[in-house]
């Protein structure tokens, strides 16, 4: 089964600048979770889907972070503008059903960003 | 606010020698717990999870887990490790019913040494 894939690997911006990732979860999950990983920490939540509805943004810096998941498959997490806190890996992940009721989520190898 | 401590780090040992990773979380109600590992240039896959039961749990390669209500504890162990056991790991908590919203520790990296 493929997992979950996410794009761009790498990606380094000046600061004011935006970016965006791209989330593809595994086929068929409902939920769909955007996390930020800052280095010497563990993984942060910013925003949760389940199909193609928010269930939690509480931790999403909405002024410069926005997400969606059109159609409820694929997800496109943007930041606009970049500060240089933002550099962090942005971590995708998915699971057939809210996560925490199964244990199971599926993470992507993550998206790397630097910002200079 | 919910939290999730891991006591340590960077642990380093040596092959063949026992493993104890510590991890608390600060909730009073029913919480679901997890080990997650993230092998060097590796996503981060489920080691093993609690949900309720027996509070010992066992994972994959031989890792296994003790809940300890009392104590607010999910401390993770293996009695020999390996080489190939070098990463990283993470605790993490749900909060029983509250959207399935893992919270993580900051993860504790283990080295190995051959």
């Amino acid at each position: 089964e493929a997992g979950v894939a996410q794009s761009p690997r790498y990606k380094i911006i000046e600061k004011r600048q935006s970016v965006a990732f791209w989330c593809n979860p595994i086929s068929g999950h409902a939920t769909l979770y955007w996390y930020q990983q800052i280095l010497g920490q563990g993984p942060k939540l910013l925003i949760q889907f389940q199909n193609n509805g928010v269930v939690d943004d509480s931790q999403l810096p909405k002024d410069r972070f926005s997400a969606e998941r059109l159609k409820g498959v694929d997800s496109t997490l943007k930041i606009q503008p970049a500060k240089l806190e933002d550099s962090a890996v942005y971590l995708c992940a998915s699971s057939l059903v809210r996560g925490g009721d199964t244990g199971e989520l599926f993470f992507g190898e993550g998206s790397r960003l630097t910002v200079l | 606010a919910q939290s999730v401590s891991q006591h340590n780090h960077h642990v380093i040992l040596s092959e063949a020698a026992s493993l104890e990773l510590g991890c608390n979380y600060s909730y009073g109600g029913t919480v679901n717990l997890f080990w997650y590992v993230q092998y060097p240039g590796q996503h981060l896959q489920l080691l093993l999870k609690y949900f309720s039961g027996d509070p010992l749990v066992k994972g994959i390669k031989g890792f296994e887990a003790e809940f300890i209500k009392s104590k607010f504890s999910f401390n993770l162990r293996k009695p020999s490790v390996q080489w190939s056991d070098t990463a990283e790991y993470f605790c993490a908590v749900t909060i029983y019913n509250q959207g399935g919203k893992l919270i993580f520790g900051q993860g504790t990296e283990l080295s190995v040494k051959p």
